[in-house]
């Protein structure tokens, strides 16, 4: 089984800041790694998938980096749209997902 | 335009035997690549795999619930039915179904439906 580790668990911005989740997986991956954006009562929503490629029509202050175990999420300029929770989804060898970043207002 | 949608009882007694139907469209489950995937999530809690179908009927599951997991699909009716055996509270969740592209990725997405496991 591939773990994902996520962390930190919880991140306390302001509007304006520049936000970074990293996602750790417990053996290499490639770069088959996808970021998910969900909000209270909503599935989740791809943003970013194959590590760094952004999915059709999300912001472009989302951006993914990474390969093999490390992989992060950023956040350019966090917006009051951008207050959600976030995962990160192995999908080299089924499906893993991370446990969750909270990302609340400060 | 791809949509998923969950069907099944909002409630089941432990030690009951929990049928959900996520109906689709926008693909075909006929078609090399593609696939559904369900996932669940326990209220306040994070998303959990639970397992995978695909066009070839070639089936993975989570390995800590594999025993109690059944997953099939109707390619007919465009539906993919998950089973999970001997309900738990502990079961309690939002279970979702996603579209699986040929990447394996889960781009789209059902609503989600609520199950609550209580006597």
């Amino acid at each position: 089984d591939i773990q994902m580790t996520q962390s930190p668990s919880t991140l306390s911005a302001s509007v304006g800041d520049r936000v970074t989740i990293t996602c750790r997986a417990s053996q290499s991956i490639s770069s088959w790694l996808a970021w998910y954006q969900q909000k209270p009562g909503k599935a989740p929503k791809l943003l970013i998938y194959k590590a760094s490629s952004l999915e059709s029509g999300v912001p472009s202050r989302f951006s993914g980096s990474g390969s093999g175990t490390e992989f992060t999420l950023t956040i350019s300029s966090l917006q009051p749209d951008d207050f959600a929770t976030y995962y990160c989804q192995q999908y080299n060898s089924r499906w893993t997902f991370g446990q969750g970043t909270k990302v609340e207002i400060k | 335009q791809i949509t998923l949608k969950e069907s099944g009882p909002t409630l089941v007694k432990p030690t009951q035997t929990l049928t959900l139907t996520c109906t689709f469209s926008g693909f075909s489950l006929s078609t090399s690549g593609e696939g559904v995937g369900w996932i669940r999530q326990p209220p306040g809690k994070a998303l959990e795999w639970l397992a995978l179908i695909y066009w070839d009927d070639d089936k993975r599951y989570s390995p800590s619930l594999k025993s109690r997991l059944t997953i099939t699909k109707d390619t007919s009716k465009n539906q993919v039915v998950l089973t999970m055996a001997n309900m738990d509270p502990v079961d309690t969740a939002t279970y979702y179904c996603a579209h699986r592209d040929s990447s394996n990725r889960g781009d789209y997405w059902g609503q989600g439906t609520l199950v609550t496991v209580s006597s």
